[in-house]
């Protein structure tokens, strides 16, 4: 089945250092991954989509310049959390949907990144 | 936007049957879908339904009413590894999927 790879899986790091996260779809290629961020007994927050060879969108109240995000490939997106505070901490996750795909193909999500900001 | 809403917590014993509900207030509707999410993990595919009906997966089944922006989840022979965040997620024309809170289960001897 359809696999990504989401790097580092864990991260821990001092206040004020940028951190990148990577996503990889491994058996697919994705013209759109979608980053989402979860705090501790919340859900999922869509953060932004990311498409393949342009500029991503950022759902509302996301800064564009404090998490950049970069999709340089069909198999690849990054995540830097730029200059990065406690506030930050959270669990980020990666999906990515099949460019060849059904209707009902669900997202894919990589297996998420812990970031604790000290 | 998406508003989505389903229970925070459900308690059920090894072999029962438990419901969860979910129901939506959409601007674009383009499926929805069924997630089981363990504790520090991603969440992992359930379910999808985007026709009306119920769709049965084994110990699993979804139900869709687009009229009523009702859905539901049905887990049947509970076991203890079913004690889990279930996660409700609407697909919009965009293919973004808006979350509900999630409806945490827990599954007891």
């Amino acid at each position: 089945g359809a696999v990504v790879s989401q790097h580092p899986s864990w991260v821990i790091c001092k206040s004020g250092t940028s951190v990148k996260i990577e996503c990889r779809s491994l058996d697919f290629q994705a013209t759109t991954m979608f980053w989402y961020r979860q705090f501790p007994k919340q859900s999922l927050m869509l953060m932004a989509t990311s498409n393949e060879g342009s500029k991503a969108t950022y759902e509302q109240g996301v800064e564009k310049d404090k998490f950049l995000i970069n999709h340089a490939s069909l198999t690849l997106s990054t995540l830097t959390v730029t200059s990065a505070h406690p506030e930050d901490s959270s669990f980020y996750i990666c999906s990515a949907r099949d460019l060849v795909g059904k209707g009902n193909q669900p997202q894919h999500f990589g297996d998420g990144t812990r970031l604790s900001i000290l | 936007g998406q508003n989505i809403d389903q229970p925070t917590e459900m308690t059920a014993t090894e072999g029962a049957i438990v419901q969860i509900n979910c129901t939506y207030q959409t601007s674009g509707f383009n499926g929805l879908f069924w997630y089981q999410q363990h504790a520090g993990e991603a969440p992992t595919f359930l379910s999808y339904n985007v026709l009306d009906g119920l769709e049965e997966k084994g110990r699993f089944s979804s139900f869709l009413s687009r009229s009523k922006g009702y859905s539901y989840l049905l887990l049947k022979e509970l076991q203890m590894k079913d004690s889990a965040s279930y996660l409700c997620a609407v697909r919009d024309g965009d293919y973004k999927l808006s979350f509900g809170a999630g409806t945490t289960v827990t599954v007891r001897a």
